[in-house]
């Protein structure tokens, strides 16, 4: 198993630009999440999803946007970036049910500058 | 804010076990206790988590005191690999998990 695997690893946006943050995971989890990492800081939850077609925002959802239509798939969407959105972005999967659920399995991250 | 306090940073012997202590004074009854650690900005690995009772396995043992107010995850044998950022987060069965700064371990030889 890859395990979560996310592209790109490294990108710099202009200041009005657009993307997306590609998740993948091969474990077959049923729950996703993307986080963003400020210098120095802990995590802070940008959106999650609990199965296929089903999202929900989390702490700092405000310029972003996802979808699910997969359960493997777990796209980030940055609209007109801003150097606020300059950070390190992290997504994670859990197993739907049981004490496991509990455990998350996080990518590698993406080093989004914004300029 | 997150709803845990913990040491900024600590030091710790290799060999040594390492006492992570982690204030959460307003858990509610159905939040959990977990632990995760990050090393040198990879994605954070989790380590173990616990709702009432103490939990051990193979990377670690959590203490919860009676009154789920604080709890202190201990590494019994710390190597040099064990230097990182360790996490304590009081988060739902949701999995939705509020992460401080944490506290930076860092093990000597």
């Amino acid at each position: 198993n890859a395990g979560v695997t996310q592209t790109p690893k490294f990108r710099i946006l202009k200041i009005g630009q657009s993307m997306t943050l590609q998740c993948a995971q091969d474990m077959n989890h049923n729950y996703m999440y993307w986080y963003r990492q400020d210098p120095g800081m802990g995590l802070k939850l940008i959106y999650y999803s609990v199965g296929a077609g089903i999202t929900d925002k989390g702490e700092v959802p405000n310029g972003y946007n996802v979808s699910r239509s997969t359960t493997e798939d777990f796209p980030l969407r940055l609209e007109l970036a801003a150097p606020s959105q300059t950070s390190v972005y992290f997504c994670a999967s859990s197993p739907k049910s049981g004490v496991s659920s509990y455990e998350q399995y996080f990518g590698p991250g993406t080093r989004l500058t914004v300029t | 804010d997150a709803k845990t306090t913990q040491p900024t940073s600590m030091d710790c012997a290799e060999g040594r076990a390492a006492n992570l202590p982690c204030n959460h004074s307003t858990i509610s009854g159905n939040e959990y206790v977990y632990w995760y650690r990050q090393i040198h900005s990879q994605g954070p690995q989790y380590i173990i988590h616990g709702l009432k009772n103490n939990e051990t396995n193979e990377m670690a043992s959590l203490i919860i005191t009676e009154d789920r107010k604080s709890s202190t995850l201990i590494l019994p044998h710390a190597t040099l690999r064990d230097t990182a950022v360790y996490y304590c987060i009081v988060g739902d069965s949701w999995g939705k998990l509020q992460f401080g700064a944490g506290t930076q371990v860092v093990v000597t030889p």
